[in-house]
């Protein structure tokens, strides 16, 4: 089983449209977690951190279930530019945490006109 | 300010050749990374430093060297390509555990 699952997708999300989709993480010692937007071909760049108690930055929510193992990213009235895949990265959470992030393989979102 | 810059962006070579990927980065970061993205598959970590001097195996690292002379400069070379090197290889750097990676925009390399 890998460390962090996303669904691929793709989600085609109408312009306007709310998506939402999830992490799942294996490990519970996991203390750190981020989405990431990667566009097609470029570089990874980080969206938001996802904070225990729920985090909003403008259109886009983060939630962190812990007794589930699973965070959340919410797109509300989506925007064509938010098209892309959204990478979900975890820190294992050990003492010693340099070089333990776990990256998804990203969920796809396609907002359509 | 450039962040991070890799070089080169392409490359192609044989089965047996040998070639060094450049990472350099002016923000003063202590800790920088190597990955290599695969289609279906996350981010895996190939090698990393958490300083001048040092550097440590990450999840994939077979096939690969690293070396952090200077701490702006993170080096990945292979000494001897193969086909299942074929990726996408971003290079990363951040100032301390937990803060967000920059990457650099990649490098593309194929292995015939």
């Amino acid at each position: 089983r890998k460390e962090v699952e996303q669904d691929p997708g793709p989600f085609n999300v109408p312009e306007g449209a709310t998506v939402a989709f999830n992490c799942t993480y294996s490990n519970s010692a996991s203390q750190s977690f981020f989405w990431y937007r990667q566009d097609c071909r470029k570089e990874p760049k980080l969206l938001m951190s996802v904070y225990s108690s729920g985090n909003e930055d403008g259109r886009f929510t983060a939630q962190l279930n812990r007794a589930s193992q699973y965070i959340s990213l919410l797109i509300r009235d989506s925007k064509l530019s938010d098209s892309a895949t959204y990478l979900c990265v975890v820190n294992r959470g050990t003492t010693d945490s340099w070089g333990k992030l776990q990256f998804g393989a990203g969920t796809q979102v396609v907002v359509t006109p | 300010n450039a962040g991070v810059t890799q070089t080169p962006k392409f490359r192609v070579l044989k089965t047996g050749q040998s070639m060094t990927l450049l990472c350099a980065q002016d923000m003063n970061h202590e800790y920088m990374y190597w990955y290599r993205q695969d289609p279906g598959m996350g981010l895996r970590l190939i090698h990393y430093s958490v300083g001048e001097g040092t550097t440590a195996k990450g999840e994939v690292p077979d096939g690969y060297n690293v070396s952090r002379l200077k701490k702006q400069n993170f080096l990945l070379g292979l000494e001897s390509a193969a086909p299942s090197q074929t990726s996408v290889y971003f290079c990363a750097s951040n100032d301390r555990t937990n803060s967000p990676l920059h990457f650099g925009n990649g490098t593309r390399l194929t292995v015939t």
